[in-house]
């Protein structure tokens, strides 16, 4: 089975860091996403980590715990466009051979003035 | 990054209808493309994996016979939704994996369909 959870809303005011987190339980890990959703649009690929440890990219760093099963997203120096849903996806090892992304059901953030 | 497309970005049926959405690979060849519906303000839920040249792999609670999914290329994927219900109305996105690239940039989505039954 799995589960993949992470908070439903959060708040924060624009120029702030935010931490969005994850916790995970798959049957099989094959390495972590996070993607940016804009309403009506398909997601957009943010970070990818497979090891524990920290990948930063820019504004955007990434932390993973395999021991845990816990991931967090942080955003520096918000802005207002940073306004969207954030997506952990775990990518699912399958005997098929077939690596889908599974995904939590989002964040919503709003950045506000 | 690679390019995915889909086709309609949009489309409005009536109930007992039938509607395909095309999947559409344009600079790379997907082996693997995967479908997905996501409802309103909620994530993206997998509904099935689609190997080029065999049967999906349907995700549990997914009705096989409603969401029929044809991989017949390596560049195209078919999803038909069959008998449409207004309780089929959702976005629907799929994504293609390059297994050319690196491992992170592998899974790239499409802009999305959005389905309204009426």
């Amino acid at each position: 089975g799995q589960n993949i959870d992470q908070p439903t809303e959060m708040t924060a005011t624009e120029g702030a860091i935010v931490q969005i987190n994850c916790t995970y339980q798959t049957s099989g890990f094959n390495g972590l996403f996070w993607y940016q959703q804009h309403a009506g649009e398909a997601p957009t690929f943010l970070s990818y980590n497979v090891l524990d440890g920290l990948e930063e990219k820019g504004r955007f760093s990434s932390f993973l715990s395999r021991s845990k099963g816990y991931s967090y997203l942080l955003l520096k120096e918000l802005q207002m466009k940073d306004s969207a849903s954030y997506l952990c996806a775990v990518r699912r090892s399958m005997a098929s051979g077939n690596t889908p992304l599974v995904f939590g059901k989002g964040t919503r953030l709003s950045v506000i003035a | 990054g690679a390019v995915v497309s889909q086709h309609p970005s949009r489309v409005i049926c009536k109930s007992g209808t039938s509607v395909k959405i095309e999947c559409r690979s344009l600079d790379f060849q997907a082996t693997t493309m995967f479908w997905y519906r996501q409802f309103p303000k909620k994530s993206l839920m997998l509904m099935a994996t689609s190997n080029e040249g065999s049967k999906a792999t349907y995700e549990q609670g997914v009705e096989k016979d409603k969401f029929l999914i044809n991989h017949a290329s390596l560049t195209l994927s078919t999803l038909t939704v069959t008998s449409a219900h207004p309780e089929d109305s959702s976005f629907y996105i799929c994504s293609a994996r390059d297994r050319s690239g690196s491992a992170y940039n592998e899974q790239f989505f499409g802009p999305g369909t959005r389905l309204t039954v009426l």
